[in-house]
């Protein structure tokens, strides 16, 4: 049973277009949730995260959206650069002492000049 | 800062031979993780330790699988006997506690 599902496995944009990747959550008891990038042979890093007390939040060109009733969240990155593509996995977090992350499959993000 | 390291970036052996992988977390950091990355999935919780002390293993498959964090700071995985089932890159990420992750390159296991 995946708890945090990414449904599309890629996704291809120009360079200075917007990319968005989604993200749907099944656990109610999640209430962090953060997006992770990776690079090929190299590991997670992390990017932005949103409380759920929030329902945006914004760095420089990632702006990370979260619906808590739809149980949803986006990321938006403007504009795509090319240095973008890699893979982008979406993690949530239960709330409380538990800070094991639950990961979905990871977007590939492929950014063309 | 040196990140979390950790070694061998990749290892190759046979069905049924034992394999050990080894992590060095950020200095400072209390709080180790393990996870194990399948082809095409997310990252899946295998273990985590606060300091010396195992908190979650509930993920990992003990008959198997085993692991310690001597002293509380590196931290090894070993795989006895090992299975082509368990092919996949081996991440160890550490953290203060409840804050975030910080992930090694992985290592990358294939079992022939």
């Amino acid at each position: 049973d995946q708890q945090v599902k990414q449904n599309s496995p890629s996704l291809s944009v120009q360079e200075g277009r917007i990319s968005i990747l989604n993200c749907d959550y099944t656990n109610s008891m999640f209430d962090y949730f953060l997006w992770y990038k990776k690079y090929p042979a190299e590991g997670p890093t992390f990017l932005i995260s949103i409380s759920s007390i929030k329902d945006k939040n914004e760095d420089g060109r990632f702006t990370v959206f979260l619906n808590k009733s739809a149980k949803h969240l986006s990321l938006h990155i403007v504009p795509s650069q090319p240095g973008d593509s890699a893979v982008y996995f979406c993690a949530a977090r239960q709330g409380g002492s538990n800070y094991k992350l639950t990961f979905g499959k990871g977007t590939l993000l492929t950014v063309n000049p | 800062e040196a990140g979390v390291v950790q070694s061998p970036r990749y290892k190759i052996i046979e069905k049924k031979q034992p394999v050990a992988f080894w992590c060095n977390p950020i200095s400072g950091h209390n709080t180790l993780y393990w996870y194990r990355q399948n082809l095409g999935q997310g990252p899946e919780l295998l273990i985590r330790y606060e300091n010396e002390e195992a908190v979650d293993d509930s993920q990992l498959p003990k008959d198997r699988f085993s692991a310690e964090r001597l002293k509380g700071v590196d931290s090894t995985l070993k795989i006895q006997p090992a299975e082509l089932g368990d092919s996949a890159v081996y991440l160890c990420a550490s953290s203060l506690v409840g804050g975030k992750y910080t992930f090694g390159s992985g290592t990358r296991l294939t079992v022939v």
